[in-house]
């Protein structure tokens, strides 16, 4: 069936590295893509989004890569933060279908110090 | 500027109870939607509406109904809980075309 899953359940990082968290999305209809992030006992944040006419966009301090040859979706977080300890999501929205989003389970990133 | 607001925060029910949950936002937005999260799951569409007056089944509509009476309102109801509806609920909205949704903080239903 169409999902958008994670490739890692759980990444530790030491504060100040890089992080990359990865997701899967095997539906090539979807046209637009979302990271989120949620905090202990709050909803889903945005992050970044991007387009499925793009491959690559830039926020402060994240980025983001599709890669729709291979349906896949990665989240660059730079020097990473204790306070960007959360569990992240990517979401994907098909063409059409009145932004009803897919979400993966989710990967939790612990920030060490 | 409150964005979604959802009430109640916590709740628990016993089983067969009937409970109605209220999300409210003021943005103006057209779409909302209503979403559960399972322990360690990503959250799956229950229904969802485009506009005042309409709804939709989601994903996972079995056991809910949802009434779009008022624009900046989306009440989702439960009939008869069941233990299997213990979760946490997420209630969402955007204005039109490809936006990242909003979402409220969540209520945390448990049924007993």
């Amino acid at each position: 069936g169409e999902s958008v899953g994670l490739h890692l359940p759980t990444l530790s990082v030491q504060e100040g590295d890089n992080s990359i968290i990865n997701c899967a999305y095997s539906n090539s209809a979807s046209d637009y893509f979302i990271w989120y992030k949620q905090e202990s006992g709050k909803g889903p944040q945005f992050i970044i989004d991007i387009r499925s006419n793009m491959d690559k966009r830039q926020g402060q301090r994240v980025t983001v890569l599709l890669n729709k040859t291979v349906k896949h979706l990665s989240l660059q977080i730079a020097a990473t933060q204790p306070g960007d300890s959360a569990v992240y999501f990517c979401a994907e929205i098909l063409s059409g279908g009145y932004n009803k989003l897919i979400f993966g389970a989710g990967t939790r990133l612990a920030v060490h110090p | 500027n409150a964005g979604v607001t959802q009430t109640p925060k916590f709740r628990v029910l016993k089983t067969g109870q009937s409970m109605t949950l209220l999300c409210a936002q003021d943005m103006n937005h057209e779409y909302m939607y209503w979403y559960r999260q399972d322990p360690g799951m990503g959250l799956r569409l229950i229904h969802y509406s485009v506009g005042e007056g309409t709804t939709a089944k989601g994903e996972v509509p079995d056991g809910y109904n949802v009434s779009r009476l008022k624009k900046q309102n989306f009440l989702l109801g439960l009939e008869s809980a069941a233990p299997s509806q213990t979760s946490v609920y997420f209630c969402a909205s955007i204005g039109q075309g490809n936006q990242p949704q909003h979402f409220g903080d969540g209520t945390r239903l448990s049924i007993l």
